[in-house]
């Protein structure tokens, strides 16, 4: 079955730097990889996503990019502001049908102001 | 339109004991998918049903069960509650089920004493 790694499990900046969060997996038949945040004592929320069949994607100041050869994808966060503190996770389809994910551990993110 | 709803949101049971965990879906989403969040690991997979339909699974014994109603309300079960039961049970809910995005509850917390 599918596997993800996440890595860094903790990560501070200060504000205006940028934050780069990477995931590997392990299944060559993923096709869909999500990034959530869970801000703490919250639910975790869909920020990004990217399908296989692109390599980049972006949303203001969020990115995502995959590379399907190395079955790795990165989150990308630029200008870092401290509502950007929380913990992200990557994740991956269990399998081809519906939407069970397996999820990274999880990065907990501190921005410093 | 109202948001996934989970109840109860706190629970505290004895070792031994079983629980009954409900979840009500966002309205017209036929997929409710399960998770167990604990701080050691993470966001773990339990199960995933679309239209009464048990449709993935994840690797928790078989103490753990759920179902689906017609109306796409979900309930999970937990039979001879462990110790290491103990987290926050989160409920997800996506449209058509398949590789898209989720929608999740608020959870429940489990405390096992």
């Amino acid at each position: 079955g599918e596997n993800v790694e996440q890595h860094p499990s903790t990560l501070s900046v200060q504000e205006g730097d940028s934050a780069v969060i990477k995931c590997t997996y392990s299944d060559s038949a993923s096709n869909y990889f999500p990034w959530y945040k869970q801000e703490l004592g919250k639910r975790p929320q869909l920020i990004i996503d990217i399908r296989s069949n692109v390599g980049e994607k972006k949303d203001q100041r969020i990115a995502v990019t995959l590379n399907k050869t190395a079955k790795h994808f990165s989150l990308h966060i630029t200008e870092t502001q401290p509502e950007d503190s929380a913990v992200y996770f990557c994740a991956a389809p269990l399998t081809q049908a519906g939407t069970a994910l397996i999820f990274g551990k999880g990065t907990t993110l501190s921005v410093s102001s | 339109k109202a948001g996934v709803t989970q109840t109860p949101r706190y629970l505290i049971k004895t070792r031994g004991q079983q629980v009954t965990l409900s979840c009500s879906p966002i309205s017209g989403h036929r997929s409710v998918s399960w998770y167990q969040q604990t701080p050691g690991q993470g966001l773990q997979f339990l199960f995933e049903y679309f239209s009464e339909t048990q449709r993935n699974k994840g690797n928790f014994p078989g103490r753990f069960s759920g179902r689906q109603f017609s109306n796409s309300r979900s309930e999970m079960n937990v039979s001879t509650l462990e110790l290491g039961d103990s987290a926050l049970y989160l409920c997800a809910s996506s449209p058509m089920g398949q590789n898209e995005k989720l929608f999740f509850g608020s959870g429940t917390q489990l405390s096992v004493l």
